[in-house]
């Protein structure tokens, strides 16, 4: 089945730089791969996704890029804020057409990234 | 629109109880995933419904179940609880359009078993 890594387990960056979280992924027919968000007593946020027929997407200051053929992507955050503060999750599924599976979501470990006013 | 509400927000069990857990997805999405999480195993897979049926399911025990209301609502129940099934409990609504799978998550159930 499908295995997500994510590195680094802890990031610490200054408020104003950029972070950077990798994650890698083992099954090649994983095609959905959503980031998201968890802050201290709540449940996962979804803050970007991207499909495999796309390479790179971005929204305002996060981004995130696929490598199929190495089977990783990595989220960037430019400009980090305090309020960036939290738990990051990086995921892989494989997405069915309607009525089929949706895929469950496999997740990786976490990065806990804390930005340092 | 309203996002996921999970019901209740915090729960304390004993050894050997049965627990339901209820969640209710944004309006008009009719997929519901349950998963587990844990400082130790992360975010982990439980099921996943839609329009009543169990479409996917993780490698969980049998203690644990679920089912969804013909309203997308959806409950899951653990039976005979031990101390490792504390968690916090998260359920994740999806539209699930064609090839569409953003899913999102309620704030979840914290369960504690003593």
């Amino acid at each position: 089945g499908e295995n997500v890594e994510q590195h680094p387990s802890t990031l610490s960056v200054q408020e104003g730089d950029s972070a950077v979280i990798k994650c890698t992924y083992s099954d090649s027919a994983s095609n959905y791969f959503p980031w998201y968000k968890q802050e201290l007593g709540k449940g996962p946020q979804l803050i970007i996704d991207i499909r495999s027929n796309v390479g790179e997407k971005k929204d305002q200051r996060i981004a995130v890029t696929l490598n199929k053929t190495a089977k990783h992507f990595s989220l960037h955050i430019t400009e980090t804020q305090p309020e960036d503060s939290a738990v990051y999750f990086c995921a892989a599924s494989y997405s069915m057409n309607y009525g089929g599976s949706q895929g469950n979501l496999i997740f990786g470990k976490g990065t806990k990234l804390s930005v340092k006013p | 629109k309203a996002g996921v509400t999970q019901t209740p927000r915090y729960l304390i069990k004993t050894r050997g109880q049965q627990v339901t857990l209820s969640c209710s997805p944004i309006s008009g999405h009719r997929s519901v995933s349950w998963y587990q999480q844990t400082p130790g195993q992360g975010l982990q897979f439980l099921f996943e419904y839609f329009s009543e049926t169990q479409r996917n399911k993780g490698n969980f025990p049998g203690r644990f179940s679920g089912r969804q209301f013909s309203n997308s609502r959806s409950e899951m129940n653990v039976s005979t609880l031990e101390l490792g099934d504390s968690a916090l409990y998260l359920c994740a609504s999806s539209l699930r359009t064609s090839g569409g799978s953003e899913q999102f998550f309620g704030p979840g159930t914290r369960l504690t078993v003593l």
